[in-house]
């Protein structure tokens, strides 16, 4: 069991917006940056949000990232079949004193 | 291109060390932290622990007895090592690079370890 809580699924047809939730506490994503990553079938996770909302060169801007509080947000805008993909958000817990990384949540484009 | 590869045994035996390397190619590893992460098959993921190129480590506290992650500048190589292995550590082994505020920015195309008799 994570510290940071995703939902096992989430699901949308072409061009919809979808957006995967990720609830943490106050000794990691309330106290950190968080970062998500995407894993396309058979290959190493990509950094796809860091610091909270910011995209490294080369991703899309359909990708977007947000945190309030405890929580944090991906949101996928105009979706595409080549999104299909598991998400994973992550945040340093200061309690534990470790990278701490979602179950990940199985993105389905319809 | 900053380009990561781990190599290493695909196979080993219980109760033995796993020993693994991540080759840097592109850039050096002085400046960077360094972590070893792995995801068992059809898992998620899970951070094993990070070393800065000064030296100074941390690991995760459930393996923190069992993993030492060390760098060779002369080769611009980042290890692994995890003693006393079981069937659990069977698990896709990726390197990741990190600055300090930028977490996990390049991975390796990571290796399966199976840990079987």
């Amino acid at each position: 069991q994570s510290v940071l809580t995703q939902p096992p699924s989430a699901s949308g047809t072409p061009g919809q917006r979808v957006t995967i939730s990720c609830s943490g506490s106050s000794s990691n994503i309330g106290n950190d940056y968080v970062y998500w990553y995407q894993q396309l079938p058979g290959t190493a996770p990509k950094l796809l949000i860091y610091m909270n909302n910011q995209r490294p060169s080369g991703v899309p801007d359909r990708f977007s990232g947000s945190k309030s509080g405890t929580s944090a947000s991906l949101a996928i805008s105009g979706l595409r079949s080549e999104d299909e993909a598991d998400y994973y958000c992550a945040a340093w817990d200061g309690s534990l004193s470790a990278r701490v990384f979602g179950e990940g949540t199985k993105l389905t484009v319809l | 291109q900053v380009q990561l590869q781990e190599s290493g045994p695909g196979l080993v035996k219980p109760s033995e060390t796993l020993s693994l390397t991540c080759s840097v190619s592109g850039g050096s590893i002085s400046g960077y932290y360094w972590s070893w992460i792995r995801q068992p098959p059809g898992k998620g993921l899970e951070w094993l622990g990070y070393l800065y190129y000064t030296g100074y480590a941390e690991y995760s506290p459930s393996l923190k007895t069992r993993v030492t992650i060390s760098t060779d500048t002369s080769k611009n190589q980042v290890s692994l090592k995890l003693t006393s292995v079981t069937a659990a550590d069977t698990a896709i082994y990726y390197c990741a690079r990190s600055t300090r505020d930028i977490v996990f920015d390049y991975w390796g195309p990571g290796i399966l370890v199976t840990v079987s008799s």
